[in-house]
């Protein structure tokens, strides 16, 4: 069965740190891959996705991530990291043999001190 | 509108009550997708929806949910006899194509007592 799996349920970081998100992924064939961000009370929001080419992908807010298809990874990061950063970081894959559904990682809430 | 609209925000269930939960999404999107999400987990699929066809009903957990979209744009989620394990944020996406990037709904909270 297709799974993703977030290492980090808890980060804790002072303004201007860098961040990287782990997230590992088991999926066998073709996968598009996402991370959405849920900010505190509003809905979620894509992040960044990848679905081909160039393996680094450049976000919105200064986010990038890369894929390392041998790795099975598609971690998160951030140079450097704002207060209005805090939120919860979700990773999801959609398999190219799905119907679109997207599986979830469990989410890494991250919390920024100014 | 401009988002995909869910209501109610916030509803309460006393167990055993049947609830219905609403979603109105991005007019011209073809896929729509429900999932729950439980408090601390990532949100988990329920159901996918092309048009008015459930193309994809794996993820309802048990037959006490059911979901519609009967003209292929609003779409309801109605959960009968609700149970406490019922109680999370039931979340709507909707898409262009499925795949291609989803906008999610604020998402309904469902207490049930």
């Amino acid at each position: 069965a297709q799974s993703v799996s977030q290492h980090n349920h808890h980060v804790i970081l002072s303004e201007a740190a860098s961040l990287e998100l782990g997230c590992n992924y088991s999926y066998g064939g073709t996968v598009n891959l996402f991370w959405y961000v849920q900010y505190p009370g509003q809905h979620l929001q894509l992040l960044l996705k990848y679905f081909s080419g160039d393996p680094l992908v450049k976000g919105i807010k200064g986010f990038e991530a890369e894929f390392i298809k041998s790795k099975f990874s598609f971690n998160l990061r951030k140079p450097s990291v704002q207060w209005s950063d805090t939120a919860e970081y979700f990773c999801a894959v959609h398999g190219s043999s799905n119907t679109g559904k997207l599986i979830f990682g469990q989410g890494t809430t991250l919390q920024v001190k100014p | 509108g401009a988002g995909v609209s869910q209501s109610p925000r916030y509803k309460v269930a006393k167990r055993g009550q049947d609830v219905a939960l609403r979603c109105d999404p991005i007019s011209g999107h073809v896929s729509l997708f429900w999932y729950q999400q439980a408090l601390g987990q990532g949100p988990e699929f329920l159901t996918y929806f092309q048009n008015e066809a459930q193309l994809d009903k794996s993820g309802l957990p048990s037959d006490r949910f059911f979901a519609e979209r009967p003209e292929g744009s609003v779409s309801t989620l109605k959960i009968q006899r609700t149970q406490q394990e019922d109680s999370a944020v039931y979340l709507c996406a909707s898409s262009t194509t499925g795949g291609s990037g989803y906008t999610f709904g604020s998402g309904t909270r469902l207490t049930v007592v």
